[in-house]
């Protein structure tokens, strides 16, 4: 059965930095490319970043680009998520998702069950 | 505003049929991008409804299909059943913005 669960969330203030993790199990973590997707307070939802199986390719979502890094420990079966100059509107819930494809992740085939993250003074 | 619309919200009695339109343009659905459909029950985190425009995986009812034509898509829900009521995003990859992008969500009511 895959697994995702994200952690790493909480309270922090605008201009500050938070890491994200979601670790994975029931499938071969390598093998998948792997997405962030965020939504915000009654809002709809919102991809954030992905990487590609190997982690040697990243994609970003303008909103983020420069702030936020995308990573990933195949050897641990861990995706992070780095974010930085954090602003107010990036509060949200933010869900690590597994792409079906290796290398640019198209669509998101299994969720975790999210991460709360609130920017706030 | 969202790359890909959605209206806000629909409705229908137990029973009945109701769909979601997805529109698109020429940089996304009409590129030939796959739509893919998820729907979130209050509370919980999205889940894969309809994948590749119109597959189901398992475990879906087939009460759920997908279409796409065009620069839009559109996800049906027949025998409409009170345990549907949730919202409802359609999602593809646009080729300009380089970048996978989601409909605004649809919540839809059971009457």
């Amino acid at each position: 059965e895959v697994q995702l669960v994200e952690s790493g969330g909480g309270l922090v203030q605008p201009g500050g930095s938070l890491r994200l993790s979601c670790a994975a199990s029931g499938f071969t973590f390598s093998t998948y490319a792997m997405s962030w997707v965020r939504q915000a307070p009654g809002k709809g939802l919102e991809w954030v970043s992905g990487i590609s199986g190997s982690g040697g390719s990243t994609y970003y979502a303008d909103s983020v680009k420069g702030r936020f890094t995308i990573s990933r420990d195949n050897s641990k079966n861990t995706l992070y998520l780095q974010m930085n100059s954090l602003r107010v509107e990036d509060t949200a819930i933010y869900y690590c998702a597994k792409a079906p494809g290796s290398v640019r992740p198209r669509n998101c085939d299994y969720w975790g069950q999210g991460t709360l993250v609130t920017v706030s003074s | 505003q969202s790359v890909l619309t959605q209206p806000p919200s629909v409705s229908g009695a137990p029973g009945q049929r109701v769909t979601i339109s997805c529109t698109g343009s020429s940089s996304n659905i009409g590129a030939g991008y796959d739509v893919h459909w998820y729907q979130q029950l209050p509370g919980t985190a999205p889940k894969l409804l309809i994948y590749d425009n119109s597959n189901r995986p398992s475990g879906v009812p087939d009460r759920f299909s997908g279409s796409k034509s065009g620069t839009s898509a559109s996800l049906a829900i027949t025998g409409l059943q009170a345990e549907d009521e949730a919202d409802y995003y359609c999602q593809s990859y646009d080729t300009s913005l380089s970048a996978v992008v989601f409909g605004g969500g649809t919540k839809l009511t059971v009457l």
